[in-house]
């Protein structure tokens, strides 16, 4: 066990349609990372969150949209479904202390079991 | 455009075999990871490195700045080392993100 959990774990839904991941990091850790591994494309980075502030953004699509609340969890929402949006989505957290705000140390990351998202 | 190279994709291996996976990329890095992602999905980090070699159990990985190589090798393997193991790099020198790139992954078996 990681110690990073998501919710749900499993997710179907219609195109079209709105929905929302959730990521709660390890205790003490500060980034949270959002990641799709989908069949044809693999595992892709969508985007970073330390500290509750967007520091690095990836193949993340218009439709999707992330943030980090105070208590450090995050959620993902994905927005318009569609087909091709079905994917296994995981969330990964570290620490990443710095010497200052500009600076991330280089950090192992742990990650949580994943969404499995179905789009019908 | 910044990626990186897994070889072999497939491995089939007898238990007890020594394993060697490789993870080439193309620019500078300041870190590179190995994952192990099991058939239920879950990916656990096995390894992060930015330079030599680090040693974990029956794993071992090891790094080469210089040839931007780095290999990932499972001594006297056994059927529960069966998974897909995945290379992913964090390009450039630092600053305050943490972008990975990730590998296709190589799909190990371990026969008994």
């Amino acid at each position: 066990d990681s110690g990073v959990t998501q919710t749900p774990k499993h997710l179907i839904t219609a195109t079209g349609q709105r929905v929302t991941l959730r990521c709660s990091p390890r205790s003490g850790d500060l980034s949270v990372y959002w990641y799709q591994q989908s069949l044809d494309q693999g595992l892709q980075f969508l985007i970073q969150y330390y500290n509750g502030e967007e520091r690095a953004k990836g193949n993340i699509l218009e439709r999707f949209s992330a943030q980090q609340f105070p208590d450090l969890h995050s959620e993902l929402n994905l927005s318009s479904l569609e087909l091709g949006d079905s994917a296994l989505y995981f969330c990964a957290s570290s620490v990443n202390l710095g010497p200052n705000r500009d600076m991330i140390t280089v950090n192992e990351q742990f990650f949580g079991p994943g969404t499995r998202l179905t789009v019908l | 455009k910044n990626e990186v190279e897994q070889s072999p994709q497939n491995l089939t291996a007898q238990e007890g075999e020594f394993i060697t996976i490789n993870c080439s990329y193309s620019v500078g890095i300041s870190a590179l990871h190995w994952l192990q992602q099991h058939p239920g999905g879950g990916i656990v980090s096995l390894f992060m490195l930015s330079s030599g070699k680090k040693k974990h159990g029956r794993l071992i990985a090891t790094i080469n700045i210089q040839e931007k190589h780095s290999s990932l090798h499972i001594t006297a393997s056994h059927p529960r080392d069966s998974a897909v193991y995945i290379c992913a790099v964090r390009y450039g020198s630092g600053g305050s993100n943490y972008k990975l790139t990730f590998g296709k992954g190589t799909l190990l078996t371990v026969n008994p």
